[in-house]
């Protein structure tokens, strides 16, 4: 079983550039997610969809784009990076709220 | 506003000796506290979800427990495998989470 697989890995930017990570989960789950996480610093939720074509802001949306055109990915667009978007980027998914949701491994993402 | 902190920042343990890791929170109506692991250059693992005061779960060498303000973790004679960051989180709606910032356990053989 793959659960919830990111990719790329790693990426390193330049500042005005942009890229969208790819986030891909084949256990059929409505509820997905996308956070950062930062030294110091709880996950904090970007982005997240309870279902195709439903998305919603979270905490720290500025920056970022999602689209959810398919059950099964979940793609985050960085639109014009910045120095403050460097951090591990992790998506989510779970059979819908109040459940345990699934991470992926990260995407680490550097932004000079 | 709706917050969850964990102590300590980090823990050193020697094998075998137990601790507890401390996830208060400040959240109207709880809905759900759940626990995670974090190995370096992964994703959080799940570990328990807890839904009210009084409850526990068990697994392994691992027992959370929950309040009405906090919750805890607690490792029974922990082995070096046991190493990792333990990341708290609770339920503040429907779909959204708030994590804690992570207690780091080291466990020296």
């Amino acid at each position: 079983n793959a659960g919830v697989t990111q990719t790329p890995k790693f990426q390193v930017l330049k500042t005005g550039q942009s890229m969208t990570l790819q986030c891909a989960q084949d256990m059929n789950h409505e509820y997905m997610s996308w956070y950062r996480q930062d030294p110091g610093m709880g996950l904090r939720l970007i982005h997240y969809s309870v279902g195709a074509g439903i998305t919603d802001q979270g905490e720290v949306p500025n920056g970022y784009n999602v689209s959810r055109s398919t059950t099964e990915d979940f793609p985050l667009r960085l639109l014009s990076a910045a120095p403050s978007q460097t951090s591990v980027y992790f998506c989510a998914s779970s059979i819908g709220g109040y459940q345990p949701q699934h991470f992926g491994d990260g995407t680490r993402l550097s932004i000079l | 506003e709706d917050q969850v902190t964990q102590s300590p920042e980090a823990l050193r343990l020697q094998e075998g000796e137990s601790s507890s890791l401390n996830c208060s929170y400040t959240v109207s109506g709880l809905r759900g506290l759940f626990w995670y692991r974090q190995d370096p250059g992964k994703g959080p693992e799940f570990l328990f979800t807890l839904y009210s005061a009084g409850e526990e779960k068990e697994k392994e060498r691992l027992k959370a427990t929950l309040t009405k303000k906090e919750s805890f973790l607690h490792i029974t004679a922990p082995k070096p495998e046991d190493s990792a960051t333990y990341l708290c989180a609770v339920q503040i709606d429907d779909y959204k989470l708030s994590f804690g910032a992570g207690t780091t356990v080291t466990v020296r053989a």
